[in-house]
């Protein structure tokens, strides 16, 4: 079974672009959660998404969106890139949205020019 | 919301030496897993456990849910266990990670 899947793996952008980084769920899995990693640091809660609906959201500027398609995979989008949006995106795939474990892809590497 | 605090923050070891990685949570959590992330930035999974104790091969993984605390053991550590560990528990929806410990193996 595919684990799950994250694309691009590596992304260079210029400042003020916007950015679509895509996410396939293990098959079975219908919740998917992104998390913003910077270097040094914890990966931090960006959103979760299940059976299409917004679950969760973090600490994070509307530039920031997501969303859920009929097939559990999910996009998250970001608008006007800043530098500071250097980072790993990771998704995490789960049965459902409560105590179930996650499953990470490998993630996006974003570097903001 | 809930807090997680790793210890220590880096950890420098031999080969073959033991290990014990500890994670602190502020509150009570439905999840409780541990991660070890490559040099890639995947995070693997290591173990999930909410309570209890779990083994897998030369790991380990403690939880004592009542006193807010997990522990990870290595045994016989190798080269190829250096990296960062993390953990991470979920309250509502979200996982909650410590800032990880960098784990050090020299040969």
């Amino acid at each position: 079974d595919a684990g799950v899947t994250q694309s691009p793996t590596h992304l260079i952008k210029t400042r003020g672009q916007h950015v679509t980084l895509r996410c396939s769920p293990i098959s079975g899995h219908k919740s998917v959660s992104w998390y913003q990693q910077v270097l040094g640091q914890g990966p931090q809660f960006i959103f979760q998404y299940y059976e299409k609906e917004e679950r969760g959201r973090g600490n994070f500027p509307d530039r920031f969106s997501a969303r859920q398609f009929p097939n559990y995979s999910s996009e998250l989008n970001v608008n006007a890139l800043l530098l500071g949006d250097s980072a790993l995106y990771l998704c995490a795939s789960s049965l459902s949205p409560g105590g179930t474990e996650a499953f990470f892809g490998q993630g996006t590497r974003l570097t903001v020019v | 919301g809930i807090q997680v605090e790793q210890s220590p923050p880096d950890l420098i070891l031999q080969e073959g030496a033991n290990s014990t990685l500890r994670c602190n949570f502020s509150d009570s959590v439905n999840n409780l897993q541990w991660f070890h992330q490559n040099p890639w930035g995947q995070l693997i999974n290591l173990f999930y456990i909410p309570s209890g104790t779990k083994q897998n091969g030369r790991l380990s993984a403690t939880t004592v849910a009542t006193e807010r605390y997990s522990l990870l053991y290595i045994s016989s550590s190798q080269t190829t266990d250096s990296g960062v560990y993390f953990c991470a528990g979920k309250g509502a929806q979200k996982l909650v990670f410590g800032q990880g410990t960098r784990l050090t193996i020299n040969p």
